[in-house]
């Protein structure tokens, strides 16, 4: 069974910084099978990239997914005051599992 | 507008049973697998269940393998989580999720490409307790 693992666990930053996300899998995964999610408090989680680096329809190009094998990252260029939320990786496929999430937080 | 809207939800004793429902509108959904994700306040996503277009196929988490059951009704746009014998530790939100899966025929078997849930309902709370 595949394990994702998400760092760091939080992110403190200020807006306008960069911010580099990293999802490591414990075996390669397929590009075409990682997702990535940001979740804000009291909501549900919106779908930001899939096929590890294919923005979804609507999504800032701020937001950007890479990575292959066992190694992802999603980078947030410049940190907008509405980027700070909870992101989670997601190995996509018949039986989905999450990582457990980094928190961007407010330095 | 795309939506999904659960219902369903509530408070229950242990050993007891719950089905969540969720409608589904503004799209078509019968050409969408769909999921249920449960999430405890505070701590991280939870895949639970899926099912693929038609209902042909099914897949659970170990968590709940053998106590819930998925289904869907593509005539009436719904999709179902019947929950049986739950535990304190089902307690959680849960959301249910639209994803675009594609089916590539291959020589061998089909592969699939798969295109993130990019569709959530709003949740639906549901309390495990005596």
């Amino acid at each position: 069974e595949i394990v994702l693992t998400q760092s760091p666990g939080t992110l403190s930053l200020s807006p306008g910084e960069r911010a580099t996300l990293s999802c490591r899998a414990s075996q390669s995964v397929s590009s075409n099978y990682l997702a990535w999610y940001q979740q804000k408090p009291g909501q549900a989680p919106r779908l930001l990239i899939y096929g590890a680096s294919s923005r979804v329809t609507g999504i800032p190009d701020r937001f950007s997914g890479s990575g292959s094998g066992t190694d992802f990252t999603l980078t947030i260029s410049r940190l907008e005051p509405e980027d700070f939320a909870v992101y989670y990786c997601q190995q996509c496929g018949s039986s989905p599992f999450f990582g457990p999430g980094t928190k961007v937080d407010i330095k | 507008e795309m939506q999904l809207v659960e219902s369903g939800g509530g408070s229950v004793q242990p050993g007891g049973s719950l089905r969540l429902s969720c409608a589904a509108s503004g799209f078509i959904f019968s050409s969408y697998w769909m999921h249920w994700v449960r999430q405890v306040p505070g701590k991280g996503l939870v895949w639970v269940s899926r099912i693929n277009t038609d209902g042909s196929s099914t897949s659970y988490a170990d968590a709940v393998k053998g106590r819930f059951t998925i289904s869907r009704d593509n005539a009436k746009n719904t999709l179902h989580l019947q929950m049986n014998s739950l535990r304190a530790e089902d307690t959680a939100v849960y959301y249910c999720a639209s994803e675009v899966v594609v089916v590539i025929p291959t020589a061998t078997y089909p592969e699939y490409q798969y295109y993130g849930m990019d569709l959530w309902g709003q949740g639906t709370t549901v309390t495990v307790s005596s």
